[in-house]
């Protein structure tokens, strides 16, 4: 298996909703990233696990909340979002957290915030 | 983590002519360099990638160069064909901070 997959593919909440995207890799992975995508611009990183651990939070807002539960599974818990976080949220993973390590993207979760 | 910057921003040519794109970047702990390929709606696929200690690699018609010194690296692609029409990031890595330029939007027309 050398996927990353995401699920939901699309999603649709309203401010005051509780969601929860999810990612998963079966490649023996061990470091695992979310990013957010806005159209027609770069991905922007916004947390890193490393070893199931929380080692880099871009400053993100709380609303946006990483969770590892297992080396294989990376969630993003999502509460009370505004509408400008709505766009692509990727994940990727890499076999290590090390600065030349290939990261993999899985196809990312369409989310729009009504 | 400090910027990549990518130019152009937009490259329209004709099928079978070269495309070249290039990259400089400011943090001199950087030394991964990877490329990104993204057709619209899909997810970014990485089409080649340099590490510090290479000055270039190629893969068929897809070649990258770093120079160091100058922080800078460049994307080429030669023979080009309509399926290579997609957006293009460029991308530097330091130990976990992964910084992408803002991407060149690749036309190939037949």
């Amino acid at each position: 298996d050398t996927e990353v997959t995401q699920t939901p593919k699309h999603l649709v909440m309203g401010m005051t909703n509780k969601k929860s995207l999810k990612c998963e890799q079966h490649m023996g992975h061990r470091a695992m990233y979310w990013y957010k995508q806005k159209a027609k611009k770069p991905p922007e990183l916004m947390f890193v696990y490393s070893y199931e651990k929380l080692s880099i939070n871009e400053s993100v807002p709380s609303r946006f909340s990483p969770e590892c539960p297992n080396s294989s599974l990376l969630n993003l818990h999502l509460h009370a979002l505004q509408p400008e976080d709505s766009a692509l949220y990727l994940c990727a993973s890499s076999q290590d957290p090390g600065p030349g390590e290939t990261q993999y993207f899985g196809p990312g979760t369409r989310l729009l915030v009504l | 983590g400090e910027n990549v910057e990518q130019h152009p921003s937009t490259l329209s040519v004709q099928e079978g002519d070269s495309a070249v794109i290039k990259c400089t970047y400011s943090d001199s702990a950087s030394n991964y360099f990877p490329w990104y390929k993204q057709e619209l709606g899909k997810r970014p696929q990485l089409i080649i990638d340099i590490r510090s200690n290479v000055g270039e690699k190629k893969d068929q018609r897809i070649a990258v160069t770093l120079n160091k010194t100058a922080k800078h690296f460049s994307l080429h692609i030669t023979e080009t064909q309509p399926e290579d029409s997609a957006v293009y990031f460029c991308a530097a890595r330091s130990w976990d901070d992964m910084r992408f330029g803002a991407g060149t939007r690749l036309t190939v027309k037949p």
